[in-house]
């Protein structure tokens, strides 16, 4: 195991239910990413968290809300999705976001979400 | 446009057998690449990481390189297992610390 957690692993929802993606990390790491992965498609960046603090958002929706407690915890709140909003959703982190060049990212296992 | 282009876009090969993976990037300013092997239903796992001034890795059967002069990095699989069969992906870092994803190349090993 890479040493992050993601729950649930997989989730269907309605476009009208709220749900949230929970993302934990056990590496003592300073910075967690929101990834989304489509089919045969570059993952894309959603968000970017040091220290707790956002230092990016990829022009995401709002319906795609982050939350991040502290610096073990990242959670995803969505709300009233699309069915174009199916995907992986991929945590990571790694030691710094502006760390050395040659930070690893460590990956969890992804969270499959189906919007119906 | 930074963009980072991966081939075959997948690949089926019997198992014992070796196979090269590419990757062509127009990246600039160039950090490091890097490739991940993601199996299926896992999140990418980092398999080796080059820096401008190195040509080649390898991390046991599996043997990185780089032309930085072409902007091309292929990443070769020698006597492939089955447990070889997963996604992988090149990465590219600027020197402004963004990543840039390919798409990755779906490998399948058949007994």
């Amino acid at each position: 195991e890479t040493g992050v957690t993601q729950t649930p692993r997989h989730l269907v929802m309605g476009m009208t239910n709220k749900k949230s993606l929970k993302c934990e990390q056990h590496l003592g790491h300073n910075a967690m990413y929101w990834y989304k992965q489509s089919a045969k498609k570059p993952l894309e960046l959603m968000f970017v968290y040091s220290l707790e603090e956002r230092v990016e958002n990829n022009s995401v929706p709002s319906r795609f809300s982050p939350e991040c407690p502290n610096s073990s915890h990242l959670f995803l709140h969505l709300h009233t999705l699309q069915p174009e909003d199916s995907a992986l959703y991929l945590c990571a982190s790694s030691q710094a976001k502006t760390g050395a060049s040659t930070d690893t990212q460590y990956f969890g296992p992804g969270t499959r979400l189906t919007v119906l | 446009k930074n963009q980072v282009e991966q081939s075959p876009q997948s690949l089926i090969i019997l198992e014992g057998k070796n196979c090269t993976l590419q990757c062509n990037y127009t990246v600039s300013p160039f950090s490091n690449l890097r490739w991940y092997k993601q199996d299926t239903g896992r999140g990418p796992v980092s398999l080796t990481i080059m820096t401008f001034s190195e040509n080649t890795k390898s991390n046991g059967r599996y043997t990185a390189t780089l032309d930085a002069d072409t902007k091309q990095s292929s990443l070769h699989i020698t006597a492939s297992q089955l447990s070889d069969s997963a996604s992988y992906i090149c990465v590219v870092r600027d020197s402004n610390y963004q990543l840039i994803w390919g798409a990755g190349t779906k490998l399948i090993i058949k007994p």
